[in-house]
């Protein structure tokens, strides 16, 4: 029963330093998505990827690239982190014809 | 562009109590909307969606959620709350786009339960 993985749980960057946030979905779902979680913002999403292949930008793409290596795995890469980066941040997956999104328990980042 | 607001940021509700979350939303067409419920330290959870048809609908842990588009609200509501209800609720609206589905959040609400 694992749905959607990410690694890591937790993470602290010093500005300027680059990484890449993992996020896997077992389910066999098309579409994938990143969403950052900031206080009273609700969630946004950052980059999403419809099917394998593609990969479209979101609300906050800024600062931020992403990889569907294949249709299990979409990757979040960092490549300059900024103070304004320190959010959690989520994967999540779904049929787009379900409308049933599966979330990971996120990424908690922290850039100091 | 779609987009929800949810104007309530904090509710306390006393355990037993009813409790009601607002939540407006804008969007040009047929709304798709969801209500999710996020656990401290925890990913977000679905509690019910609209796509049609009957416009009071049921979802899980006893919630439910009414659409009324003239006043382009989906409320939620539960008649009894548990102190297990205590977390941040978001509710949201899903847009089909061109390059695939995805949804918007409000800002959510966090719910704190009094003994």
């Amino acid at each position: 029963n694992a749905g959607v993985t990410q690694t890591p749980k937790f993470q602290v960057l010093k500005t300027g330093q680059s990484m890449t946030l993992q996020c896997a979905q077992d389910m066999n779902h098309n579409s994938m998505y990143w969403y950052r979680q900031d206080p009273g913002m609700g969630l946004r999403l950052i980059y999403y990827s419809a099917s394998e292949g593609t990969t479209d930008k979101g609300e906050v793409p800024n600062g931020y690239n992403v990889s569907r290596l294949n249709k299990r795995e979409f990757s979040l890469r960092l490549e300059s982190a900024a103070p304004s980066q320190t959010s959690v941040y989520f994967c999540a997956s779904s049929e787009p014809s379900r409308w049933g999104y599966t979330f990971g328990s996120g990424t908690r980042l922290t850039v100091v | 562009a779609q987009s929800v607001t949810q104007p309530d940021i904090h509710i306390t509700v006393s355990e037993g109590a009813s409790l009601e979350l607002r939540c407006n939303y804008s969007y040009g067409a047929t709304p798709y909307l969801f209500w999710y419920v996020q656990s401290p330290g925890q990913g977000l959870q679905l509690l019910l969606k609209y796509f049609s048809g009957d416009t009071l609908v049921q979802g899980i842990k006893g919630f439910e959620a009414e659409f009324k588009r003239s006043q382009s609200s989906f409320n939620l509501r539960k008649p009894s709350v548990h102190w297990s209800d205590a977390a941040e609720y978001f509710c949201a609206v899903g847009a089909w786009e061109a390059a695939g589905n995805k949804l918007t959040f409000g800002g959510g609400t966090r719910v704190l339960v009094k003994p």
